[in-house]
């Protein structure tokens, strides 16, 4: 079985700029999740979807950062203008339904932003 | 939670030896809880998962303990090695939320061959 797909895998790019991030979840999840981790800390919930509607957007910072999904399948996180405190590692996860016991969060490998 | 930076926790052990890493968690009401393995440049690799209403749950070399009186969490493995060396997280699900997974300070094991 596929795991969550995400790309671009690396991005460089100078503050003020704009980057876009895609990610495919696992076949057949419903629920999607944009991660933040930056380094040396646990990932932080940016937003949940479920399925092409927004659960949970509450950490998201929203005067840069938007996101969509608008088939309910795939999904885009987009960053403009990035700030240099924006370089982390954006991980997309997916699950069957909303993460309880039963329905595991399957993380992508992530998209490592580098911001100067 | 605390940001430790790039001051991550860290256990060394040998090769062949258990592994106990430990977690301390912050909501009494919540009610699952995960333990994810990052490799360097990876992304979290689901381990094993525990909810509320036990206390203990096997897996393969994995066995995850769940003391709910002190809010505290551990993930041991048996006969530890080398493929085994990685950062771990708990992570934790509030009763109620969205299914948002809150993720505690990592650990990073290293194995000595």
């Amino acid at each position: 079985e596929a795991g969550v797909a995400q790309s671009p895998r690396y991005k460089i790019i100078e503050k003020r700029q704009s980057v876009a991030f895609w990610c495919n979840p696992i076949s057949g999840h419903a629920t999607l999740y944009w991660y933040q981790q930056i380094l040396g800390q646990g990932p932080k919930l940016l937003i949940q979807f479920q399925n092409n509607g927004v659960v949970d957007d509450s950490q998201l910072p929203k005067d840069r950062f938007s996101a969509e999904r608008l088939k309910g399948v795939d999904s885009t996180l987009k960053i403009q203008p990035a700030k240099l405190e924006d370089s982390a590692v954006y991980l997309c996860a997916s699950s069957l339904a909303p993460g309880h016991a039963g329905n595991t969060i399957y993380f992508g490998e992530g998209s490592w932003l580098t911001v100067v | 939670g605390e940001s430790v930076g790039l001051h991550l926790p860290t256990l060394s052990v040998q090769e062949g030896d258990n592994s106990i890493i430990n977690c301390a968690y912050s909501n009494s009401a919540s009610d699952y809880f995960i333990w994810y393995k990052q490799e360097s440049g990876k992304g979290p690799q689901f381990i094993i998962d525990i909810r509320s209403n036990m206390d203990k749950r096997q897996g393969q070399r994995v066995t995850v303990l769940l003391n709910k009186t002190v809010k505290h969490l551990s993930l041991q493995i048996a006969a530890t090695q080398p493929g085994d060396s990685a950062v771990y997280f708990c992570a934790e699900k509030w009763r109620g939320s969205q299914g948002n997974l809150i993720f505690g300070k990592g650990t990073k094991l290293s194995v000595k061959p």
